[in-house]
This record gives structure tokens, sequence and C-alpha cells, in this order.
């Protein structure tokens, strides 16, 4: 149990489109789901915590309106990265953490999707 | 605040060797903290994690890591390095003023030799 999936797994773009990035629970409820952004050999950085039913949290640096953030459902939250530059390029993981009665903790472990290579040109 | 320090970027070890990955973390607040791997284009998987209770915490794979307080330390341990255990592993910290979001380290690239 407790699978995550991510669509696209990778996509190349021309600069100035727009992408976006599916991430689906499959087998659970998230009303949590995290985005991140992971460059070549470095760690994951955080970029935004998306909550069903509201507007996401975007991390100090992260730019709300360049990457639009979308929970509409339990299962799903999506991720655009509008007008893509050179810059943007790069592997956007996505977590989920499993709903709990009494909502999320510190200890409920997130989940994480398989990841989307984003290569703009 | 709340940091976390993976010790070597890259770790090798023969296969059958001691695997030994090195964590420590900065929190003002009772820690979470989490290993977790990744293998090449993937997403990360979770190996274990400690929230409370006993230290030495099990995992899958054959893992296993010790919450030790008063080193700040979370070391990742497995008697015996297999060729499937090379991958990227990370330590994450959560808990306190961060919640739940996870500070992950910055990674060490566990190598095995045949």
């Amino acid at each position: 149990g407790a699978v995550v999936s991510q669509h696209p797994s990778r996509v190349i773009c021309k600069s100035g489109t727009s992408v976006k990035i599916e991430c689906r629970s499959l087998d659970f409820q998230a009303t949590t789901m995290f985005w991140y952004r992971q460059f070549p050999k470095q760690s994951l950085m955080l970029m935004a915590t998306s909550n069903e039913g509201s507007k996401a949290t975007y991390e100090q640096g992260v730019e709300k309106d360049k990457f639009l953030i979308n929970h509409a459902s339990l299962t799903l939250s999506t991720l655009t990265v509008t007008s893509a530059h050179p810059e943007d390029s790069s592997f956007y993981i996505c977590s989920a953490q499993r709903s709990g009665l009494a909502g999320y903790s510190s200890t409920d472990t997130q989940y994480f999707g398989p990841g989307t290579r984003l290569t703009v040109l | 605040a709340q940091s976390v320090t993976q010790l070597g970027s890259h770790v090798s070890v023969s296969e059958g060797a001691l695997v030994l990955l090195r964590c420590n973390y900065s929190s003002s607040v009772p820690p979470y903290l989490f290993w977790y791997v990744q293998y090449p284009n993937q997403g990360l998987q979770l190996l274990l994690k400690y929230t409370t209770g006993a230290t030495l915490v099990k995992g899958i794979n054959g893992f296993e890591a010790e919450f030790k307080k008063s080193e700040t330390s979370f070391h990742l341990t497995k008697p015996s390095a297999h060729m499937s255990d090379a991958a990227e592993y990370f330590c994450a910290v959560s808990g306190g003023d961060s919640s739940y979001k996870l500070i992950f380290g910055s990674g060490t690239r566990l190598l095995v030799r045949p």
C-alpha cells in the first residue's frame, strides 16, 4: 500500500511553454501533498505544501505565480510550471501524507512519487 | 531551526562489509528522524523512522539506525552490504517548529564494490 504516482515521468519542452505534472496517491487519501525540487547530485528542497481544498503554502523564495499548485481532491495534486525556462529544468518529486483521523502530524510518513524530470530547451 | 548534516558525500564499501552512513541533526525540540533511499531517477523510499520510544530502529532491507540524543546523531547501519544497496541515502528531520516539513541532509551515495 501507500503508492504515489507521478505523470509524466519525463518531459521536454520549449522555453516559454507551461508544463503540468500530476501527483496521485493510488491507494490512500492524502490531505496533504508536498512538492520538492532536486537539482543534480543535490538534496531535495521543499517548494510548497499542498492541502486539499485550500491554497498551497510556498516556501520562501519559491514563486507562487510560476509554480501553480492545485490540490483538487484527496488523491490528486498538480504542479504547473508556467512559462518554463532552462533554469527550471530539474527533477520534481511529490510526496503524499496519509490522512489520519486527527489530521496529520510530524510522525506521519511521507510517501514519495517516482519523480518527473523536466528539461526546458 | 532544524538542520541535518550527513558526513561524507560518498561512501564505498566491499560487498559483505559493514555499512555506516552518518547523520547528525540540530533541533531545539525533540526531533523525528528519517532515513530514505533513492535509486537513480526514482523517488524516495522510506527505510526507517524514529519518533519516540526505542532508540534503536529497525527498517527494511536489513538497515537499522540508533537515535543518540547526547550525540545528536542518527547513523544508519547494515551489517553486510549487498550490491543492491548501492544508492543515494538521505537523512531527514521533522518536528518542532518545522512541524510536518521534512528537512533533508545533502545525501550520501553508497557504492558497493564486488
